[in-house]
């Protein structure tokens, strides 16, 4: 069972566009939702994330939007440009004993941006 | 952020064979996690690394087949032992900064099993 799902699997934009991908989730546990990018042959890294007490935040052109009551949040990169494409996966995370928090990721989504 | 080293880089490697893979961070961390990651693929965790305890293994991953130590708050290893082709993957560990459970990660190992 998915527990954090991601959609679309693959995004195409022109330069200059807005790109947005999404993601939903079942357990009302979570507190914690960041969003990772990854180029090819790196290691993820870790981009904007929200806790469920703002609906939105934004840094740069990274926007991240947060519904709590349809338990969604999703990713807007404004202004895209080629160097964005690369993949992104978006997480939920929450503590599952004592101090422990663990990330459950959604399947990733590739993003290409055409000059 | 958290400045995180793995070591190898890449290997290749036969069947049968074990190899251990190193994760060096530039700070003293609590919390450090191995993931494998098949290409084009989302993140597995495999366990949790905490420093003074044993690991905590993730269901379908069990101690005898990838051992793990943590012997201090700024190094890890993780060892894939007996090694078949199903386990040619990228292995990343990561880190949890004790401040805001942000968690980053290293670059990867890419593991190939002939």
């Amino acid at each position: 069972q998915q527990q954090v799902k991601q959609s679309p699997q693959s995004l195409i934009v022109q330069k200059g566009g807005i790109s947005i991908i999404n993601c939903a989730y079942e357990n009302t546990a979570f507190d914690y939702f960041p969003w990772y990018q990854q180029f090819p042959g790196k290691g993820p890294a870790l981009l904007i994330a929200i806790r469920p007490d703002v609906s939105e935040k934004k840094e740069g052109r990274f926007t991240i939007s947060f519904n709590k009551s349809a338990k969604q949040f999703s990713l807007h990169i404004m202004d895209s440009q080629p160097g964005d494409s690369a993949t992104y996966f978006c997480a939920a995370g929450r503590f599952f004993s004592g101090n422990n928090r663990k990330l459950i990721w959604g399947l990733g989504t590739s993003l290409a941006v055409n000059p | 952020s958290a400045v995180i080293s793995q070591k190898p880089s890449r290997d290749i490697c036969q069947r049968g064979t074990s190899l251990t893979i190193q994760c060096q961070v530039d700070s003293q961390v609590t919390m450090m996690f191995w993931y494998r990651q098949q290409p084009g693929q989302s993140l597995t965790l495999i366990a949790t690394a905490n420093q003074g305890s044993e690991a905590t293994y993730e269901s379908g991953f069990v101690i005898d087949k990838f051992p793990i130590s943590r012997p201090n708050l700024t190094f890890s290893t993780l060892t894939v032992s007996n090694m078949s082709p199903e386990d040619s993957s990228i292995y990343l560990c990561s880190v949890e900064r004790d401040t805001n459970n942000e968690q980053f990660f290293g670059p990867g190992t890419r593991l190939t099993v002939l």
